[in-house]
């Protein structure tokens, strides 16, 4: 199974400032069709995860554009340019490429 | 709208079964895969199985596989997970979701499953 390890894994930021998680899978996520299946999720306290970004750097409908996802092959990140009170949650990143679809650890963000 | 509901979660025994299910609306069920995933209570989040669009192909983690068994129901619209042969360490919230765009797009409420003598 891919493995899917996040950095860090907690993370406190001041409100306005910038943030960056990373995500490196064991194996390349260049799927056969030539996509790169890696999405990112949010999940607030107490709610259901919510997709962010699929295909490495498309932002769902509904995503504010403070949201951003990069990379390729086995390394990717996803930043969020200005933090604000509503995106203390956990993020997770996750592997569609490959079955089992496998997830990262989590980070957790929080404000300091 | 896409709503996925979710439902049949409750406290069993161990080594005893479970049928949840997971009514869809919103949009065209036959046409896309579906998965079930699972949350441990403050834990992360925990990919359990997959079912094809057309239910000709499924996957399950290796923690589940030979005790669950995922199947769906075109005419109800219905995603279920047979569990057998449940172990405390299935405890988990379980949430139905919709495979998108290599991904999971859109995410049930989920259903509490409760493994405890």
């Amino acid at each position: 199974d891919v493995v899917m390890t996040q950095s860090p894994l907690s993370l406190p930021v001041t409100l306005g400032q910038p943030a960056s998680i990373t995500c490196r899978s064991s194996q390349s996520l260049v799927h056969s069709d030539g996509n790169t299946y890696l999405n990112w999720f949010q999940q607030r306290p107490g709610q259901s995860p919510r997709r962010l970004i699929y295909k490495v750097s498309n932002r769902d409908s509904g995503v504010p554009d403070r949201f951003s996802g990069s990379g390729s092959g086995t390394d990717f990140t996803l930043k969020i340019n200005g933090v604000e009170a509503e995106d203390v949650g956990v993020y997770y990143c996750m592997q569609g490429t490959h079955w089992p679809y496998t997830f990262g650890q989590g980070t957790k963000l929080e404000i300091k | 709208e896409v709503q996925l509901v979710e439902s049949g979660g409750v406290v069993v025994q161990p080594g005893g079964s479970l049928r949840l299910s997971c009514a869809a609306s919103g949009f065209t069920f036959d046409g896309y895969n579906m998965h079930w995933v699972r949350q441990a209570p403050g834990k992360g989040l925990d990919w359990v199985s997959v079912i094809t669009w057309d239910g000709g192909n499924t996957s399950y983690a290796d923690s589940v596989r030979g005790r669950f068994t995922i199947s769906r129901d075109s005419s109800h619209k219905s995603l279920y997970l047979q569990m057998n042969s449940l172990r405390t360490e299935d405890t988990a919230l379980y949430y139905c979701a919709v495979e998108s765009q290599g991904g999971l797009g859109y995410w049930g409420q989920g259903t509490l499953v409760t493994v405890s003598s």
